[in-house]
């Protein structure tokens, strides 16, 4: 079961902000929100999580709706090198539950 | 963030024949995974390297096709065994830090002929 839904594919101008949905309409009060990004054969790389408060780090913002049953990570000024697949994963417990890849969203940067 | 570094970054290999790949972490760890990624798919777990013990393998794995080594608390094995065209794929580690997240190596393309 797919606990995660993301659209399959998104464009974005350069130097705008990319707006990346995820819904995840049944997540439990314990799970994380988990945000990674694979740019193309490359290993995924971590961008942020959050649990129901706002999170901002120097790559991206993660906001969460105060339901929690959907986020939306911020690309502020979005570059060439953040054309990638974004995986949306959610967990909890992180040292006993596994990440489950699902799809992602390829997000192209269109110069 | 751990820096993780496999070897070989990538091979191309004989059916029947078998390929060891390393992943070495920077820092020590308590948690290291191993994926695979087949072409145009996403990451599926193979296993949970535990250290001191043997490795912890997701549903459709098995340890005679995959076995992992796990000697410390800095690196780990993954070999594929016995390879077929359809274990073309790449191969990743990932460790889990203190704080819960997980970071992955920069991953081994491997094309089995």
């Amino acid at each position: 079961d797919a606990k995660t839904t993301q659209p399959p594919s998104m464009d974005c101008a350069e130097g705008r902000a990319a707006n990346l949905p995820c819904n995840h309409s049944t997540i439990s009060g314990n799970e994380y929100v988990y945000w990674y990004r694979q740019i193309h054969s490359q290993g995924p790389q971590y961008i942020i999580h959050g649990l129901k408060n706002n999170e901002t780090n120097e790559m991206a913002s993660l906001i969460i709706t105060e339901d929690r049953k959907s986020s939306t990570l911020i690309l502020p000024h979005a570059t060439l090198r953040d054309t990638a697949v974004y995986y949306c994963i959610v967990l909890s417990n992180f040292g006993n539950e596994k990440l489950t890849f699902g799809t992602g969203t390829r997000l192209t940067i269109i110069p | 963030s751990a820096v993780i570094s496999q070897k070989p970054s990538r091979d191309i290999c004989q059916r029947g024949t078998s390929l060891t790949i390393q992943c070495q972490v920077d820092s020590q760890v308590t948690m290291m995974f191993w994926y695979r990624q087949q072409p145009g798919q996403s990451l599926t777990l193979i296993a949970t390297a535990n250290q001191g013990s043997e490795a912890t393998y997701e549903s459709g794995f098995v340890i005679d096709k995959f076995p992992i080594s796990r000697p410390n608390l800095t690196f780990s094995t993954l070999t594929v065994s016995n390879m077929s065209p359809e274990d073309s794929s790449i191969y990743l580690c990932s460790v889990e830090d203190r704080i819960d997240t997980q970071y992955f190596g920069p991953g081994t393309r491997l094309t089995v002929l």
